[in-house]
């Protein structure tokens, strides 16, 4: 069955620290690779998305995201991270007729 | 463009009965699909409609079933509610390439506890 998993749980950074926050996927044929994020008290919405070509993605507020196919992976990164970036990350894949999301992994940046 | 709206926000239902939660997608949008988010499992994946039919399926047993009606509005129902299926449930549309390939929208869920 395929499984998304995501390295941490929470994470905690200070404002202006780099973040990396780690995503594989057990399938290892085409898929589609999301992160979606999720503010306090807001709704789920997209951050970024990998369908096809160039393997390293940028999305919405400064994030990118790189896709290796060769580790089954899709890592979201930021270089400096903002107190408005606490929220929980979550990496979603899909492929076939499921889709699949990873655990969350929560993110708190101290002022 | 109003967004993804689900009704109610709340729902309290005894073991035993049934449930019917409300989506309406964004205007346009035919993809409707649904999610079931639990502190112990995460966001799992229910089904998706399009155009009234049901286009894809989770692991989800067939007490949870679902519509979609000529609107593109979508009903998701659970019958002989388990404690376990306390849980927020998340509705989300995304464009005519399906919940699959497409970005999704969603709405504030639904919160279903289950006594």
């Amino acid at each position: 069955a395929q499984s998304v998993s995501q390295h941490n749980h929470h994470v905690i950074l200070s404002e202006a620290a780099s973040l990396e926050l780690g995503c594989n996927y057990s399938y290892g044929g085409t898929v589609n690779l999301f992160w979606y994020v999720q503010y306090p008290g807001q709704h789920l919405q997209l951050l970024l998305k990998y369908f096809s070509g160039d393997p390293l993605v940028k999305g919405i507020k400064g994030f990118e995201a790189e896709f290796i196919k060769s580790k089954f992976s899709f890592n979201l990164r930021k270089p400096s991270v903002q107190w408005s970036d606490t929220a929980e990350y979550f990496c979603a894949v899909n492929h076939g007729q499921n889709f699949v999301f990873g655990p969350g992994t929560r993110l708190s940046v101290l002022p | 463009k109003a967004g993804v709206t689900q009704t109610p926000r709340y729902l309290i239902k005894t073991r035993g009965q049934q449930v019917t939660l409300s989506c309406s997608p964004i205007s346009g949008h035919r993809s409707v699909s649904w999610y079931q988010q639990t502190p112990g499992q995460g966001l799992q994946f229910l089904f998706e409609y399009f155009s009234e039919t049901q286009r894809n399926k989770g692991n989800f047993p067939g007490r949870f079933s679902g519509r979609q009606f000529s609107n593109s509005r979508s009903e998701m129902n659970v019958s002989t509610l388990e404690l376990g299926d306390s849980a927020l449930y998340l509705c989300a549309s995304s464009g005519d390439k399906g919940a699959l390939n497409s970005p999704l929208h969603f709405g504030n869920g639904t919160r279903l506890t289950v006594t």
